[in-house]
């Protein structure tokens, strides 16, 4: 079955450097999550997409933004890193409609990309 | 606000089943899910309940919900090596509702 894909898996930066993650939803969900778990930590909820447009907002820093594109994939924009930015971004997508072996709503998450900022 | 809440470690013998428990405080909370992460790797959903259920059994997992006292409870059966991870409880209201999780429950399998 087809899963979430994120890429890259690894990504290592400088302080005040610019990162763009990607991420591609299993085919036909139409919500995408953004999630930031720093080391030892539980997923934090950062942003998510609808459709294309924003539907919520957690603990996403001014320094970061997001969209959503035609073809449903999104993007994680992080710029001005700071060394606390060092973390494990999972991406997560979801169907409002009952999908093949998908369930409703159910969020199912990428493998991550594992940020380091130096 | 809402919160989740875990214990931390667990430690078991192979054969042993395991109980994970987890309590959260949002009762409009419409999902409950249990995901397994690895070290180094994603989050695996493993279950989930629909909050007006009490039980659900899938193979070896057994997941029970006390709704009146918002806890949630995950029994692993002949617990095996391979089931060494953590362990994260989470709430969220589906439809586009985010997840809160837990803080996970590191669970060791000793041989």
């Amino acid at each position: 079955a087809a899963g979430v894909i994120q890429s890259p898996r690894h990504l290592i930066k400088e302080k005040r450097e610019t990162a763009t993650l990607k991420c591609y939803p299993i085919p036909r969900h139409d919500t995408v999550y953004w999630y930031q778990q720093g080391p030892g930590q539980d997923p934090q909820f950062l942003i998510s997409f609808y459709e294309k447009m924003q539907s919520d907002k957690g603990s996403i820093p001014d320094r970061f933004s997001a969209q959503q594109f035609s073809d449903y994939h999104s993007e994680l924009n992080m710029s001005s890193l700071e060394l606390g930015d060092s973390a494990l971004y999972f991406c997560a997508s979801s169907s409002t409609l009952t999908e093949d072996e998908y369930s409703t709503d159910t969020q199912y998450f990428g493998p991550g990309t594992r940020l380091t900022v130096l | 606000g809402e919160d989740v809440e875990q214990s931390l470690f667990l430690s078991v013998r192979e054969g042993d089943s395991s109980v994970i428990n987890c309590t959260y405080t949002d009762s409009s909370s419409t999902y409950l899910y249990w995901y397994k992460q690895e070290p180094g790797a994603g989050l695996q959903l493993l279950t989930y309940i629909f909050s007006n259920m009490d039980m659900k059994q899938d193979q070896r997992l057994t997941v029970l919900l006390n709704k009146k006292d918002k806890h949630l409870s995950l029994r692993i059966a002949d617990t095996q090596t391979g089931d060494s991870a953590i362990y994260f409880c989470a709430e969220g209201e589906g439809s586009q509702g985010n997840l809160i999780f837990g803080k996970g429950t590191k669970l060791s399998v000793k041989p």
